[in-house]
């Protein structure tokens, strides 16, 4: 399996809604991404984990706020967003030895009401 | 601050010739390049890596070059097919962490 899958494909939320992204791969990847991708724009790095702890947090509001609960899944709960958080949100996955790329799935296209 | 630049949002080419993809960085920390492609509506798929320590690397149609002195990289696909029609990003490596950051992409259309 060298998949990474993403749950759901496409979200509407309002601003006052709850909700969560899910991401899972079976690589046996020990590093696991959360990027947000713009229209036009290359993808930005948000969190990293490494051995499901979480290593880098790129300056991310707290509205947004990672899970990582076993080496698989990787989740981004989602509370109290604004308009402008409206994006493609894309989960990636790694080996942690470098030049081996990380592994992105599809992405959530989420919109913000 | 943009440390990974793509200064061609688009490039044109014929099916059966050669594309000639570029970045250029300002971060001489970064160890590792690295280059990926999206269609629409999907995710990047990583294509090929460069180590800083290299200055080519060959993958079948795809050839990346590094000029470390230029601070440059070149993604090569020869032959293109219209397959390849997609948009291309450069991204940089630096070594904590395993972040990546990427440049802008370029639009790569391959006409038949």
């Amino acid at each position: 399996d060298t998949e990474v899958t993403q749950t759901p494909k496409h979200l509407v939320m309002g601003m006052t809604n709850k909700k969560s992204l899910k991401c899972e791969q079976h690589m046996g990847h020990r590093a696991m991404y959360w990027y947000k991708q713009k229209a036009k724009k290359p993808p930005e790095l948000m969190f990293v984990y490494s051995y499901e702890k979480l290593s880098i947090n790129e300056s991310v509001p707290s509205r947004f706020s990672p899970e990582c609960p076993n080496s698989s899944l990787l989740n981004l709960h989602l509370h109290a967003l604004q308009p402008e958080d409206s994006a493609l949100y894309l989960c990636a996955s790694s080996p942690l030895q470098a030049g081996l790329g990380q592994f992105f799935g599809p992405g959530t296209r989420l919109t913000v009401l | 601050d943009q440390q990974v630049k793509q200064n061609s949002p688009s490039l044109s080419v014929q099916e059966g010739r050669i594309s000639i993809l570029n970045c250029d960085y300002t971060n001489s920390m970064f160890d590792y390049f690295l280059w990926y492609k999206k269609y629409p509506a999907e995710g990047p798929t990583f294509l090929i890596s460069i180590s800083s320590i290299k200055d080519k690397n060959e993958d079948g149609r795809f050839t990346v070059f590094l000029n470390k002195s230029a601070k440059h990289l070149s993604l090569h696909i020869v032959p293109s097919q219209p397959g390849d029609s997609a948009v291309y990003f450069c991204a940089a490596r630096k070594d904590a962490g395993n972040m990546l950051t990427f440049g802008g992409g370029t639009r790569l259309m391959v006409k038949p």
